[in-house]
């Protein structure tokens, strides 16, 4: 089944403590990016990549970090997690062609930084 | 940058009706438009999209129009039913698809009155 999977679906933790939520997807799509989510303020995107080992800034990126050293996989770093990074967090990917574009979505990872 | 208006934030419409939420963005360079539909738990999925030379695009019960002079996109729901019943995502992206930065708009929270 084509998907994208994140883990953990859940966290809590504690501020400055570093963690990391996985992505991976089995479409071999080029493209990966990562989103999050919070009320009133819609999707924002974080970070993004076209191919391996290429990322770029989205509109949120401060405090994130991300690395794409294999096609299927995308994890999101947060170093020194803090209370304004708790949100829903959404990976997704994409094949980069014109006539073909769905974004695929998946399942979200809702985090919460006390 | 880019910034994405969307409006309303809250709709309802009788069951049959038609649904219709708007969006504005600034960077007249933007050439990709999507629309992506989020139902509860769920991560977005797109529905419908439009690209900067097009001014139409119908798929079924939903359009999307697009006014590239005043900067603003529609997306269209005729003969609503209870399941379109989600949050919509309006989104703008420089690229020719999704596979690019990307800003969303803040989300309408469609309800479908039976």
């Amino acid at each position: 089944e084509a998907q994208v999977t994140q883990n953990p679906r859940y966290l809590i933790t504690v501020t400055g403590k570093k963690l990391t939520v996985t992505c991976s997807q089995n479409m071999n799509h080029e493209y990966m990016s990562w989103y999050r989510q919070d009320p009133g303020l819609g999707l924002r995107q974080i970070y993004y990549s076209m191919n391996v080992e290429v990322t770029d800034k989205g509109d949120v990126p401060e405090g994130y970090k991300v690395s794409r050293k294999e096609k299927r996989n995308f994890p999101l770093i947060l170093e020194s997690p803090s209370p304004n990074q708790t949100s829903l967090y959404f990976c997704a990917s994409s094949p980069v062609q014109y006539t073909t574009d769905t974004q695929y979505f998946g399942p979200g990872t809702r985090l919460t930084v006390l | 940058g880019e910034n994405v208006e969307q409006h309303p934030s809250t709709l309802s419409v009788q069951e049959g009706d038609s649904a219709v939420i708007k969006c504005t963005y600034s960077d007249s360079a933007s050439n990709y438009f999507p629309w992506y539909k989020q139902e509860l738990g769920k991560g977005p999925q797109l529905i419908i999209d439009i690209r900067s030379n097009v001014g139409e695009k119908k798929d079924q019960r939903i359009a999307v129009t697009l006014n590239k002079t005043a900067k603003h996109f529609s997306l269209h729901i005729t003969e609503t039913q209870p399941e379109d019943s989600a949050v919509y995502f309006c989104a703008a992206s420089m690229g020719y698809s999704s596979a690019s930065k990307i800003i969303f708009g803040s989300g309408t929270r469609l309800s479908i009155r039976p």
